[in-house]
């Protein structure tokens, strides 16, 4: 199963752009990357998933390197409430339980 | 509005009582998934299950037993063989669409075990 390395913590400006790294080296080709995130003491939400193509949506853009080796989530206007730990998955394959592998995450402070 | 359910939000047992934590969807999802989540940490996989009246053990099912009559409920029993119980306890369930999926979450039930 391919594994995530995230910074443990970053800042971001309000208003500004959020950037979250991701590492997943060991990711196989029919691997997807999905981000999540957890606002305190509340459940996970779903932002957005990707194969090879950078993906956007309402809440993020992901942005996947060509050897698919790293990702990017950016959130475009960071705002007081995108604060909350980000969780960068890889999907295991089919044949198995569509369990997801969630490390520690990167807990994001936006700051006024 | 559809969506996963727990109750109750917060609950606290006694050491050595069995509780059983509730989750209710109606995504019409078939899979549904127990969390388990420490301060500081990842989610960590109790029990899944995939279809009603089936269900596998995840990562960590020792102490903790679930039931699937029905589609829309998967709950979750912490017994009193659960070592260290008190922890944050999240449902999910998955909707399917083509080749990839997507995890849907309740709010969680955080028990105390006293």
């Amino acid at each position: 199963d391919a594994k995530t390395t995230q910074p443990p913590s970053m800042d971001c400006a309000e208003g500004r752009a959020a950037n979250l790294p991701c590492n997943h080296s060991t990711i196989s080709g029919n691997e997807y990357v999905y981000w999540y995130r957890q606002i305190h003491s509340q459940g996970p939400q779903y932002i957005i998933h990707g194969l090879k193509n950078n993906e956007t949506n309402e809440m993020a853009s992901l942005i996947i390197t060509e050897d698919r080796k790293s990702s990017t989530l950016i959130l475009p206007h960071a705002t007081l409430r995108d604060t909350a730990v980000y969780y960068c998955i890889v999907r295991v394959p089919p044949r198995s339980n569509y369990q997801l592998i969630w490390g520690a995450g990167t807990k994001l402070i936006i700051k006024p | 509005d559809g969506g996963i359910t727990q109750s109750p939000k917060y609950l606290f047992r006694k050491e050595g009582q069995n509780v059983t934590l509730s989750c209710e969807q109606n995504l019409n999802h078939d899979a549904m998934y127990w969390y388990r989540q420490d301060p500081g940490q990842g989610l960590r996989l109790i029990y899944y299950s995939q279809i009603v009246n089936d269900f596998q053990k995840g990562d960590i099912a020792e102490g903790y037993s679930v039931s699937r009559e029905k589609k829309e409920s998967f709950p979750l029993t912490v017994t009193s063989a659960q070592k260290n119980p008190t922890a944050f306890y999240l449902c999910a369930s998955r909707k399917s669409s083509g080749s990839t999926d997507t995890q849907y979450f309740g709010p969680g039930t955080r028990l105390t075990v006293l």
